[in-house]
């Protein structure tokens, strides 16, 4: 068990451009979920994947933010024309299929810097 | 909806001293309580949860906490810390009614002074 891996661990982008992050969950969970945080504050839920259905997604996940779970695997996450304000830190994080069990295993997070 | 309020935001405290971290939560559903630890440059990690039963758990490195229904709270205690727990503290709450989403507090920084 290699536990939640994130790639990259750091971006910088200037405003305007597209970026893709990707998050590997620990390989026997089948839930996966997306939180941004920022600075001075706790892990915001973006959205949640079960295998490769996207359940919940948040209002915050503006029309220019996408993720996708390909078959139930690996995820990525898109932000399409990034803006000052989507610089933070993009966590990952993942569960077992055990209903019982409800924790949440987190990735190193990706950071993300938009000049 | 649920929301989470962590009431400090930093706690100082001396090495072997007693600690509580106060959390506060609102929702209109039942809802399982977490405490997840962050500690520098590291990712979260789960503390101790509370899912049914017991009001009183019990978590990692000597960390407890206590389930108030009627204050809807969730606080977090040690009876000794150690220059180790310095770290950043998030309670969170999830729906028990089947969905996985989470909301976390703002966090608490806990520092312990030697």
């Amino acid at each position: 068990d290699t536990g939640v891996s994130q790639d990259p661990r750091h971006k910088i982008t200037k405003r305007g451009q597209n970026v893709t992050f990707r998050c590997d969950p620990i390989s026997e969970h089948n839930r996966l979920y997306w939180y941004r945080q920022t600075l001075g504050q706790g892990p915001e839920f973006l959205t949640y994947f079960q295998n490769e259905a996207q359940l919940e997604k948040s209002r915050l996940l503006s029309d220019r933010f996408s993720a996708e779970r390909p078959k139930g695997s690996f995820s990525t996450l898109e932000i399409q024309r990034t803006e000052q304000g989507d610089s933070a830190m993009y966590l990952c994080a993942s569960s077992s299929r055990d209903s019982g069990s409800y924790e949440q295993y987190f990735g190193p997070g990706t950071r993300l810097t938009v000049t | 909806a649920q929301s989470v309020t962590q009431l400090d935001s930093q706690v100082p405290v001396f090495e072997e001293a007693p600690v509580e971290l106060r959390c506060n939560y609102s929702s209109s559903v039942s809802v399982y309580l977490f405490w997840y630890v962050q500690y520098p440059n590291q990712g979260l990690q789960l503390l101790l949860k509370y899912l049914s039963g017991s009001t009183l758990v019990k978590g990692i490195n000597g960390f407890e906490a206590e389930f108030n229904k009627s204050q809807t709270s969730f606080h977090l205690r040690k009876p000794s810390v150690h220059i180790s727990d310095t770290a950043e503290y998030f309670c969170a709450v999830s729906p028990n009614t089947g969905g996985f989403k989470t909301i976390f507090g703002a966090g608490t920084r806990l520092f312990v002074k030697a």
